[in-house]
């Protein structure tokens, strides 16, 4: 198995800039959780569909930011417009049981740099 | 919401040498307590939880404590190894929540 699969890995752009980060998650797990993690606001969980189903999204920052499971292989999470607070790393996990940390598996991350 | 404060935010230490790491919360409903290990430019990893029907839980060098009453909990790390050297956080999550509160994290730094 290959875990779960982020792109791109890297992403730089200018402000203003529609920004999609693409998650694959493990083959099977029906849990999916978007995070941000920045040195000024540590580890944030930003929404977490259950199958393909949005259940709490309460942690996205703003209406510049939406996600989506459009089946149960592939997520997106967009930016639009990018700013440069928004530069971070963004996690996304898996789980075939809902939040239990033990059964959570995280990507690699996408470092997103908005200029 | 919850709250969770974590202290301290940079810990150094020798090989060998004992390491602690202490979370409050503020959420008397908060029942799920994990720890997460993350190395640099690496994804987070779990590494203990403890739920809050248990008072503690280990796992060989690795150990965690919990204070209902007090409302904090704590990550013990006996014999340190350099390898253990990475940031350390730790999270609250309430049974009626589905988004977990994390802690700023620790900065652990073994030195050889």
């Amino acid at each position: 198995d290959a875990g779960v699969i982020q792109s791109p890995r890297h992403e730089v752009t200018e402000m203003g800039q529609e920004v999609t980060l693409r998650c694959k998650p493990i083959s099977g797990h029906n849990s999916l959780f978007w995070y941000r993690q920045t040195m000024m606001r540590g580890l944030e969980l930003l929404i977490y569909f259950n199958n393909n189903v949005p259940i709490d999204d309460s942690g996205m920052p703003e209406d510049r930011f939406s996600a989506k499971m459009p089946n149960a292989s592939f997520s997106t999470l967009k930016i639009q417009p990018s700013e440069p607070r928004d530069s971070a790393v963004y996690f996304c996990a898996s789980s075939d049981q809902g939040f239990r940390a033990d059964t959570q598996y995280f990507g690699p991350g996408t470092r997103l740099t908005v200029l | 919401g919850e709250n969770v404060e974590q202290h301290p935010s940079t810990l150094s230490v020798q090989e060998g040498d004992s390491a602690v790491i202490k979370c409050t919360y503020s959420d008397s409903a908060s029942n799920y307590f994990p720890w997460y290990k993350q190395e640099l430019g690496k994804r987070p990893q779990l590494i203990i939880d403890i739920r809050s029907n248990v008072g503690e839980k280990k796992d060989q060098r690795i150990a965690v404590t919990l204070n209902k009453t007090a409302k904090h909990f704590s990550l013990h790390i006996t014999e340190t190894q350099p390898e253990d050297s990475a940031v350390y956080f730790c999270a609250a999550m309430s049974g009626g929540s589905y988004i977990p509160t994390f802690g700023r994290g620790t900065s652990l730094i073994v030195h050889p």
